[in-house]
């Protein structure tokens, strides 16, 4: 019940397109749902992330899509560009302060030319 | 976003020898620190999480006199692989959050151990 899956493994985008990255979560007490973006060799960096009150959150490029009652949420870059290569992680996590981050598997975006 | 050091970037160490990470955050006071693995191409793992001034509490697995983990204050958090042999050679990742429902947990550079 703790599982996050996210889908794709990978992802090949041209530069300009969008890509889109999907979550689902089991456990419904979670309440707080970030995507985060590692470069290789570096830390996880939050991209964005949203509250299960909202349906959706944009910023900038990225937006997030929430879907409650399936229990889902997808991650939508727009205008995708050769910076945004990168593994994405989406996340779950619960309330309370010490509450932990779930992790989904990571998506492999590679944004060609 | 608010910054987490981590500390050092990388190290490699030989078989049975000790190395200490550090955690540190710089402009905020992280009540709650995380620690966690990344193998290559995989997810991070969560390895045990500390609050500051209390013992932590390991993942189901994770030997907890292996990785000696230590919050003794409110912006730095340590964690110590004792006796390290090769296969503790991982990407290993902090993560600090200040109190509060929707604070943002931020993330260290990542320490990329060896083991030789």
């Amino acid at each position: 019940q703790q599982q996050v899956k996210q889908s794709p493994q990978s992802l090949i985008v041209q530069k300009g397109g969008i890509s889109i990255i999907n979550c689902a979560y089991e456990n419904t007490a979670f309440d707080y749902f970030p995507w985060y973006q590692q470069f290789p060799g570096k830390g996880p960096a939050l991209l964005i992330a949203i509250r299960p009150d909202v349906s959706e959150k944009k910023e900038g490029r990225f937006t997030i899509s929430f879907n409650k009652s399936a229990k889902q949420f997808s991650l939508h870059i727009m205008d995708s560009q050769p910076g945004d290569s990168a593994t994405y992680f989406c996340a779950a996590r619960g309330r309370g302060t010490a509450s932990k981050l779930t992790f989904g598997t990571g998506t492999r975006l590679q944004v060609t030319l | 976003g608010a910054v987490v050091s981590q500390h050092p970037s990388w190290v490699i160490c030989k078989s049975g020898t000790s190395v200490k990470i550090e955690c540190r955050s710089l402009d905020f006071q992280a009540t709650t620190m995380f620690w966690y693995r990344q193998f290559p191409k995989q997810s991070l793992m969560l390895m045990a999480t500390s609050n500051e001034g209390s013992k932590a509490t390991y993942e189901q697995g994770v030997e907890k006199d292996k990785f000696l983990i230590n919050h003794a204050s409110l912006t730095l958090s340590t964690l110590t692989v004792t006796s390290a042999h090769p296969e503790d050679s991982s990407f290993y990742i902090c993560s600090a959050r200040g109190q509060g429902r929707w604070t943002e947990a931020f993330f260290g550079q990542g320490t990329r151990l060896t083991v030789v």
